[in-house]
């Protein structure tokens, strides 16, 4: 069982921003960096966004993160039907001494 | 260009043993972490481990430790991931991936993906 909790679906219609919240705890989330991946169906997951708000080369604005406290968030603004997919964040445990992925939210764009 | 290049699909009974590579290219093999990523037939993500090439540190989730093996030849690039006796709860596919950010795990993140190896166990 994750140790990142996040929920299971999110959806909108296109041009809509929808939020992803990924609750943890002060050993993770709250004392390092949170990132967040994208995985379309069928391919092996991307980096969208990595040190809790930074974007790699080549992931469109639309995309941000936040973090506050021991809880991250991921919006997604001006969703596109591209953007249907698994969504995991993903701190590094230091009780774990590992790193851990959230549980992951499936978008679905209506 | 970063790329990783991992081993073709394997089909094996329960009780084998098995070993995956993925095979760096386009940076300094010894200079980032490489690590292992399961995911189960629909599925999330679940990480089990790490290693730094240029001097073996190697770190593994709990949920691994004692489990699987995480090893690296960097005379040829190649981090692999091996399994003495095989499960049919080993299904699944296993990705390999970089972090080029920083030593420190801390700033861990996984920037740069294989393809993935699909590991079928059946008898």
């Amino acid at each position: 069982q994750s140790v990142l909790t996040q929920p299971p679906s999110a959806s909108g219609t296109p041009g809509q921003r929808v939020t992803i919240s990924c609750s943890g705890s002060s050993s993770n989330i709250g004392s390092n960096y949170v990132s967040w991946y994208q995985q379309l169906p069928g391919t092996a997951p991307k980096l969208l966004i990595y040190r809790n708000n930074q974007r790699p080369s080549g992931v469109p604005d639309r995309f941000s993160g936040s973090k506050s406290g021991t809880s991250a968030s991921l919006a997604i603004s001006g969703l596109r039907s591209e953007d249907e997919a698994d969504y995991y964040c993903a701190a590094w445990d230091d009780r774990l001494s590992g790193y851990v992925f959230g549980t992951g939210t499936k978008v679905t764009v209506l | 260009e970063v790329q990783l290049v991992q081993s073709g699909a394997e089909v094996k009974k329960p009780g084998e043993s098995l070993k995956i590579s993925c095979k760096g290219s386009g940076y300094s093999f010894t200079s980032y972490w490489i690590g292992w990523v399961r995911q189960m037939p629909g599925k999330g993500l679940e990480w089990m481990g790490i290693i730094y090439p240029g001097d073996s540190d190697t770190r593994y989730s709990p949920s691994f430790q004692g489990q699987v093996t995480i090893s690296a030849d960097k005379s040829i690039s190649t981090a692999y991931l091996q399994w003495s006796s095989l499960k049919a709860s080993d299904t699944a596919m296993y990705y390999c991936a970089i972090s080029s950010g920083s030593y420190s795990l801390s700033y861990y993140y996984m920037d740069v993906w294989g393809k993935g190896t699909t590991v079928t166990v059946s008898s």
